[in-house]
């Protein structure tokens, strides 16, 4: 079983959509959670670290499900520029501090 | 945001050739920074984590003589892909810990360096 895993897609929705990806993660250990998006040939950027409690930024809100070990990332009033692929992220502790990420879930936004 | 930065952005190289590969935080300083490997569609795949000044630790699988980590300063770690060759052709990407108190440890990653080993 993968540590991280994730929906491949691709997910096609239009613009202004509301769009949920899901994650799953096997290591009941792990502390810290993260999302970032990577577009195509390029690194991965950071979107929003996932706490317990939930968190809000703009048009994304990230939630943390520790009891069923998943995360989610949900994206409103979809925008073009929103297409990429956006991967969850871990770190398992445990003093490990290399990051943990899941295979990615691809986003296209369609006019 | 921290910015990282990788030279080069991309090589071609003869197979059996070796390349050096840095990565530079540039506006903090990482004890730690990772090296990450990315093939065509899959996920990134840790390499190897770097600290400054002690040995690189390895992932499994992961051959230490061929890829060869050097971190000699806080802003500063190197991948050197020795006798390279076309399998070893990828995405790879290095990621500095920037660590504030009280805050999440973050990862920044620079911009990657593509290999192509003909």
């Amino acid at each position: 079983r993968k540590e991280v895993e994730q929906d491949p897609g691709p997910f096609n929705v239009p613009e202004g959509a509301t769009v949920a990806f899901n994650c799953t993660y096997s290591n009941s250990a792990s502390q810290s959670f993260f999302w970032y998006r990577q577009d195509c040939r390029k690194e991965p950027k950071l979107l929003m670290s996932v706490y317990s409690s939930g968190n809000e930024d703009g048009r994304f809100t990230a939630q943390l499900n520790r009891a069923s070990q998943y995360i989610s990332l949900l994206i409103r009033d979809s925008k073009l520029s929103d297409s990429a692929t956006y991967l969850c992220v871990v770190n398992i502790g445990r003093g490990r501090r290399a990051l943990t990420f899941g295979s990615g879930t691809r986003l296209q936004v369609q006019p | 945001g921290a910015v990282v930065s990788q030279h080069p952005s991309w090589v071609i190289c003869k197979s059996g050739t070796s390349v050096k590969i840095e990565c530079r935080s540039l506006d903090f300083q990482a004890t730690t920074m990772f090296w990450y490997r990315q093939f065509p569609k899959q996920s990134l795949m840790l390499m190897a984590t770097s600290n400054e000044g002690s040995k690189a630790t390895y992932e499994q699988g992961v051959e230490k003589d061929k890829f060869l980590i050097n971190h000699a300063s806080l802003t500063l770690s190197t991948l050197t892909v020795t006798s390279a060759h076309p399998e070893d052709s990828s995405f790879y990407i290095c990621s500095a810990q920037r660590r504030i108190a009280g805050e999440v440890d973050t990862q920044y990653f620079g911009p990657g360096t593509r290999l192509t080993v003909l």
